[in-house]
């Protein structure tokens, strides 16, 4: 099976812009989540979704936001980009809506550099 | 905030040598995971472990799991070079409005030939 796939994988935007990542999980898959990895806050939830709804929603402001498909495929949305939202963005995808049940599986990830 | 912390920060080890690392969480788990990284790259899956199980091997890794303590030790026995990597301990949490995993800091484990 193939894994979790993120597009793009690098990305360089400005302050303001905002910008649209792609995660498709593995085939059969049903749970996607995305974390955010930085340097001083290091790995934090941003949301999960299963079945096209957000199960759960991380400590983060409204810029963020995603969505999910039909196909399980899942997008992530930062808007009105700030320095701050440089990050390497990791999606995950798992068996089953209780994600934390089972093992889940990484993408390679989004590096987002905002200038 | 993170809900795991780890222990130590860093580690520095010779080839063939055990290295162990130490996870430590504050609020009731479902199940506890250890991950690792290369370089800033995607997080790889290593062993699960349930509230309910003690001990687990996969490999050349063990896993503890004490749950009065709140705690958790991963253990790779005969190390390599390759094994240089970041390693994650992740708490997985049965929350209302679905599941989450929240990441310790991590251990950035250096295995020197």
């Amino acid at each position: 099976k193939a894994g979790v796939t993120q597009t793009p994988r690098y990305l360089i935007k400005t302050r303001g812009q905002q910008v649209t990542l792609s995660c498709s999980p593995i085939s059969g898959h049903r749970s996607v989540s995305w974390y955010q990895q930085t340097p001083g806050q290091g790995l934090q939830f941003l949301f999960e979704y299963f079945s096209e709804t957000q199960r759960n929603k991380g400590n983060f402001p409204g810029r963020f936001s995603g969505r999910q498909f039909s196909n399980s495929r899942s997008e992530m949305n930062v808007s009105t980009l700030e320095l701050g939202d440089s990050a390497l963005y990791l999606c995950a995808s798992s068996l089953e809506a209780s994600g934390s049940y089972n093992e889940q599986f990484f993408g390679p990830g989004t590096r987002l550099t905002v200038l | 905030s993170q809900q795991g912390e780890e222990d130590p920060q860093a580690l520095s080890i010779q080839e063939g040598e055990n290295a162990t690392m130490n996870c430590s969480y504050k609020t009731s788990i479902n199940n506890l995971q250890w991950y690792r990284q290369n370089s800033g790259r995607g997080l790889v899956h290593l062993i699960l472990i349930r509230s309910n199980e003690r001990e687990k091997h996969s490999g050349r890794l063990r896993v503890t799991l004490d749950t009065s303590k709140k705690s958790s030790s991963l253990l790779i026995t005969a190390s390599r070079a390759a094994d240089t990597a970041s390693y994650f301990c992740a708490t997985g949490l049965l929350e209302t409005s679905g599941s989450r995993l929240t990441f310790g800091e991590g251990t950035q484990l250096t295995v020197n030939p």
